[in-house]
C-alpha cells in the first residue's frame, strides 16, 4: 500500500562511515527527489531525477551520490559521513516534471545521526 | 538563491481558534502551495495554487495567491487538536534550470483542547 517508502527509518553511524538510505515508489511516477530538513526544520532539495537522469543537483557535496538503478527507485549513498551530514532525509516522488507543478508525495523519512 | 520568509515561526492556540499564517517571497512563484508534516511523517500537500489572486479551500483550510505573486496566506478555521503539526509554504517555477519546491522555514501549530 505504501506509495513511497525509505530504509532505514533510522541511522545512526559514526563519523567517516559510508551509508546507504534506499526509497522505492509504487505510483508509477518518473521523477524522484531527496530532501534534507535540518534540525530546524528546514527542508531544502538536494537531487531530483527524471526517468533515471539527473535533473537537479543543488550543489550538495560530492560525498552524496543519488543512484536510480530503475525510474521506481532512487537510492542515496553517502561516503566519509560527517557531523552536519545529521538530519532527516525524504524521498519524494512526482508524475513528469513539466511546465506546472505535479505533485510531490514524500516518504517517511530517515533520520540520519552522525557521532 | 529564492527565499521564502514564513511567519509566525509557531502559534500556541485553543481549540475551536481560527489561525491564520502567511508566506513572502523576493521573488514571484508561478505556484504557490501549503504543505503540513506530522512528527514523525513526510510533509503532505494540502492546497496548491496556481493563478495569482486565486482563492481555495480544503475544507476548514482557505489559503490565497497573492496578486504580485510574491506572497500567499493560509487560514485554518475552528482549529481541532489533529490539526497540530509543522506548516509549510512552497513555491515553485518551471523553466531553465528550475523545476523545484522552495520550502519557507514552516510554522509549528499548537493546539491545546
Amino acid at each position: 500500500d505504501t506509495a513511497v517508502s525509505q530504509t532505514p527509518k533510522y541511522l545512526v553511524t559514526q563519523m567517516g562511515n559510508d551509508k546507504s538510505i534506499k526509497c522505492e515508489q509504487n505510483l508509477g511516477h518518473d521523477t524522484m527527489y531527496w530532501y534534507k530538513q535540518d534540525s530546524k526544520k528546514f527542508l531544502k532539495i538536494m537531487f531530483s531525477y527524471n526517468n533515471k537522469e539527473l535533473i537537479i543537483n543543488e550543489t550538495v557535496p560530492n560525498r552524496f551520490s543519488p543512484k536510480s538503478p530503475d525510474k521506481a527507485h532512487l537510492n542515496l549513498h553517502i561516503n566519509s559521513l560527517e557531523l552536519g551530514d545529521s538530519a532527516v532525509y525524504f524521498c519524494a516522488s512526482s508524475q513528469e516534471l513539466l511546465l506546472s507543478y505535479n505533485e510531490q508525495f514524500f516518504g517517511p523519512g530517515t533520520r540520519l545521526t552522525v557521532l | 538563491g529564492q527565499q521564502l520568509n514564513q511567519s509566525p515561526q509557531s502559534m500556541f492556540i485553543q481549540e475551536g481558534e481560527d489561525v491564520s499564517m502567511n508566506c513572502t517571497s523576493s521573488s514571484i512563484f508561478n505556484t504557490w502551495l501549503w504543505y503540513k508534516q506530522d512528527p514523525g511523517e513526510g510533509p503532505v500537500l494540502l492546497i496548491a495554487l496556481y493563478k495569482a489572486g486565486e482563492l481555495t479551500s480544503n475544507g476548514r483550510l482557505t489559503a490565497q495567491f497573492g496578486i504580485t505573486r510574491k506572497d500567499s496566506f493560509l487560514n485554518i478555521s475552528a482549529s481541532i487538536p489533529s490539526d497540530v503539526g509543522i506548516y509549510f509554504c512552497a513555491g515553485f517555477n518551471s523553466g531553465g534550470s528550475n523545476y523545484k519546491l522552495t520550502f519557507g522555514k514552516g510554522t509549528l501549530l499548537t493546539v491545546n483542547p
